[in-house]
């Protein structure tokens, strides 16, 4: 079974301050790979994803992330912190196999991480 | 193209009460998904569906059922609601076909059962 977890429920950095989220994977194979957001009382809004190719991902929002098989993580960054940038993160991951007949559309959820982004 | 939409918004719930919660996605989606989300649990899947008419149950389906009458809509109900399932319900949808399966999200209803 998968799970995901991601270290530090909550994260805060200042305006300008580079931000770091962290996630990390347990497989037996390299799953595909999600980091989702979400604003204040609203849905999750995909920010990036993995599936394959080139393991440094470019999301929406300057967000970026970086897929390291050996050290089974995706951990989320961007350079430079915006006051918008505050919300909740949530990395997931769904299995690349379907041996089971179809489950890999399913995703599992990390516990999410809260960002603060201080003026 | 609105997406995915959800309602209610908002509900309160007496124990004991029932209720329905209606999902509609216009992206011709095959598969959705109904989660609950609670402060420090994350999302976790309560029930999906693969297809008009199937569903099955996710990690959290106790107290919940659901059905798929319509390829567009999956509705979630709560048959005799307690003040554990106070929280925040999502839907979401993906589609069929190459294996990148990533869901689109609803806004969310948030219930609180007294």
């Amino acid at each position: 079974a998968q799970s995901v977890t991601q270290l530090g429920s909550h994260v805060s950095v200042s305006e300008g301050a580079l931000v770091l989220l962290r996630c990390n994977y347990s497989s037996s194979v390299p799953p595909y790979l999600f980091w989702y957001v979400q604003y204040p009382n609203q849905g999750l809004q995909l920010l990036l994803k993995y599936t394959t190719g080139a393991t440094l991902v470019k999301g929406i929002n300057g967000f970026e992330a970086e897929f390291k098989k050996s050290e089974t993580s995706f951990h989320l960054t961007k350079p430079s912190a915006h006051m918008s940038d505050a919300a909740e993160y949530f990395c997931a991951v769904s299995p690349r196999t379907s041996n089971s007949g179809g489950s890999n559309y399913k995703l599992t959820f990390g516990k999410g991480t809260l960002l603060t982004v201080n003026p | 193209n609105a997406g995915v939409t959800q309602t209610p918004k908002f509900r309160v719930l007496k124990t004991g009460q029932s209720m329905t919660l209606l999902c509609a996605q216009d992206m011709n989606h095959e598969y959705m998904y109904w989660y609950r989300q609670d402060p420090g649990m994350g999302l976790r899947l309560i029930h999906y569906s693969v297809g008009e008419g199937t569903t099955a149950k996710g990690e959290v389906p106790d107290g919940y059922n659901v059905s798929r009458l319509k390829k567009q809509n999956f509705l979630l109900g709560l048959e005799s609601a307690a003040p554990s399932q106070t929280s925040v319900y999502f839907c979401a949808s993906s589609y069929l076909g190459r294996v990148i399966y990533e869901q689109y999200f609803g806004p969310g209803t948030r219930l609180t059962v007294t």
